[in-house]
């Protein structure tokens, strides 16, 4: 079967940095994509990545491994308003996105 | 409009009832897609369109039809709505096999 996995909820300090990791299992692989959810907001677009290696944008950074099914995402600096929950998506031989449950991270000053 | 509309923002509804979604973009995005998410459980697919006039079952397809008229709508019917369709949906639009844009989401609670 097709699974995505992340850790559930995780907890940082305000200014430090947090990886948040991503371990899937797709028929067929097209890209792994990280969204961003505030608590009563839509999702909205951070990173996509289809080949190996590390993608960087300002404080955000998402890294790739195709052979290990593994992908994480980087954030520096971390700010009160970098909590939120973080969806990691693969895309799969049919172009569909499948979604793990997200990971909820809880910033502390 | 600017990206994507939901209407209703939220809704109670007796069981039993028919109910339908509404989800209208404005970036004549070809792919349209309506998702559920419940606590825990991530955003689940429950049915697609690559184009205007074709659509297809995601993974929760039961107890939803839609359909797709034209380019910018693609509403979502419950037949029969039932408490487990108690849930958060949301409609996204995409014009490639990259990003999707989602709407705001709307809240329906089946009693």
């Amino acid at each position: 079967g097709q699974n995505i996995d992340q850790p559930t909820e995780m907890t940082a300090t305000e200014g430090a940095i947090v990886q948040i990791n991503c371990t899937y299992q797709t028929s067929g692989f097209n890209g792994l994509f990280w969204y961003q959810q505030h608590a009563g907001e839509a999702p909205t677009f951070l990173s996509y990545n289809v080949l190996d290696g590390l993608e960087e944008k300002g404080r955000f950074s998402s890294f790739l491994s195709r052979s290990k099914g593994y992908s994480y995402l980087l954030l520096k600096e971390l700010q009160m308003k970098d909590s939120a929950s973080y969806l990691c998506a693969a895309l799969d031989s049919n172009y569909q996105l499948i979604w793990g449950a997200g990971t909820k991270l809880i910033i502390k000053p | 409009i600017a990206g994507i509309t939901q209407a209703p923002t939220s809704q109670i509804l007796a069981a039993g009832r028919r109910m339908t979604l509404r989800c209208t973009q404005d970036m004549r995005h070809n792919a349209m897609y309506w998702y559920r998410q419940d606590l825990g459980l991530g955003l689940r697919l429950i049915h697609y369109s690559n184009t205007a006039g074709t659509t297809g079952k995601g993974e929760v397809p039961d107890g939803y039809s839609v359909s797709r008229a034209n380019t910018d709508d693609f509403p979502l019917t419950l037949a029969s709505a039932v408490p487990s369709q108690t849930s958060v949906y949301f409609c996204a639009s995409s014009d490639s096999e990259r990003e999707q844009f989602f709407g705001p989401g709307t809240r329906l609670t089946v009693l």
